[in-house]
This record gives structure tokens, sequence and C-alpha cells, in this order.
């Protein structure tokens, strides 16, 4: 079955870039999209389709896609910023929808 | 503005059956796919389903293929999920959730409930 790899943790101080990756080999053909969970809250999607942002969603949030490899970069990360993030997306030959294992972003 | 309140959660037996809603509100709910995603206590969220705008089409996880069914009734805006031959590994907070996009095959859900709790245990 399809499967989307991330980091289990990245770690950032206040102010850095945080860059969090998901590969899979689905992504070159397949959009790939983020969502952020806090502690005790449902997920919120802060990137869709590789690189746009809903609406709400601050602009240091950017993502993009090249080859098998998706990034999500928060910019200037804050204390406001730790959450778990989910990479997602599709297989390549369609109708399976796969999150990936999620990444616990710490700014400290 | 999007609403999505899910019920139906609660305590089962193994090998018991269950059926989670989800009501929507705020947008066209005949006009989206709407999702199924799970979430174990302490571990990562697992895309469980998926059903067309208008319900024709239904996909699946491996692990709950045979024992889940997704429906929707666009009449009373309301998604469902049936849960059968229940098992320990089910145990899961079940969010319910829209997909992106209007009409098309089912992309990435956009909008999510708050989520309803499901144990399974004996």
């Amino acid at each position: 079955s399809y499967e989307l790899t991330q980091p289990p943790s990245v770690s950032v101080s206040p102010g850095q870039t945080a860059r969090i990756t998901c590969s899979g080999n689905g992504l070159p053909e397949k959009y790939a999209y983020w969502y952020q969970q806090k502690s005790g809250q449902a997920p919120v999607l802060v990137i869709y389709e590789d690189s746009k942002r809903p609406s709400g969603i601050p602009e240091k949030f950017s993502g993009s896609n090249s080859g098998t490899m998706a990034t999500l970069t928060i910019s200037g990360a804050q204390v406001e910023d730790e959450a778990d993030y989910y990479c997602f997306s599709t297989a390549s030959r369609g109708y399976q929808w796969v999150f990936g294992g999620g990444t616990k972003l710490t700014v400290l | 503005q999007v609403q999505l309140v899910e019920s139906g959660g609660g305590v089962v037996q193994p090998g018991r059956s269950l059926r989670l809603s989800c009501v929507a509100s705020g947008f066209t709910f005949s006009n989206y796919g709407m999702h199924w995603v799970r979430q174990a206590p302490g571990k990562g969220l697992e895309w469980v389903t998926v059903i067309s705008d208008d319900g024709h089409d239904q996909y699946y996880a491996d692990s709950v293929k045979g024992r889940f069914t997704i429906s929707r009734d666009n009449s009373k805006k309301t998604l469902y999920l049936q849960m059968n031959s229940l098992r320990a590994e089910d145990t899961a907070v079940y969010y319910c959730a829209k997909d992106g996009k209007v009409i098309v095959v089912p992309t990435a859900p956009d909008s999510w409930g708050q989520g309803t709790l499901v144990t399974v245990s004996s």
C-alpha cells in the first residue's frame, strides 16, 4: 500500500525557519496537502495543492513539491506554531488516500 | 461557515457494531465528497474512507474494507459510518471532513468536525 514518510520531529529556535519534509513515490504526479494539529484539537488545513494557502492561514506557511518530496516551510516560527504536522496525498494510481506519519514541531 | 458535528461514538464490545453520524451545515452538502478520518489515542491521523458527492462511489482503507460502510443522505445533510465487526484497534477519535473540491473525484479534506470517540473494549 502507498506510504508517505515524514521525520518524527523537527526542532527550531523562535524566529527560525522550520522545514518539514514528506516523501512518497506518487508525489511527482499528485498534489500534497498539509495539516496542522494542535494538542486536543481537530486538524486544520494549512497548505493545499502543494503550495496554496487557504484563506486565514498566515503567509509564514508555504509549501513546495519537487520530485518525490514535498516540503512545508514555516518562516519565523513561533511558540504558537508548535503542533503536529501531517502531509496527505493520493497514490499515483488513484483511489488510495494516505496521511504521512506526522511530524512534531518544537519551537524553543 | 462550515460546521460538521459528529455523534454516535461510545464504548462497544469487540465484534459488535456502531453507526456514526455527521450533520453538516454552512455549505451545499450535496456538492462535495466527504471523508472519515480517525486517530487512535496518541497516534497519527489515518484516512478511513471517502464517498463522492452523489453517494455513488465509495473508497476504503485496507484496514476497514469489508467491515465499514460509508453512506450519506443529501436531503438530511448527513454523513454516516456503519462500523461492523469492531476490533480493539478501531479505538480512535473519528473525524468527519468535507472534501475541498466541488463535484469531482475527492481530493483532500479542507474542513473537519471536532470528532467522536469510539472505544472498543470488553
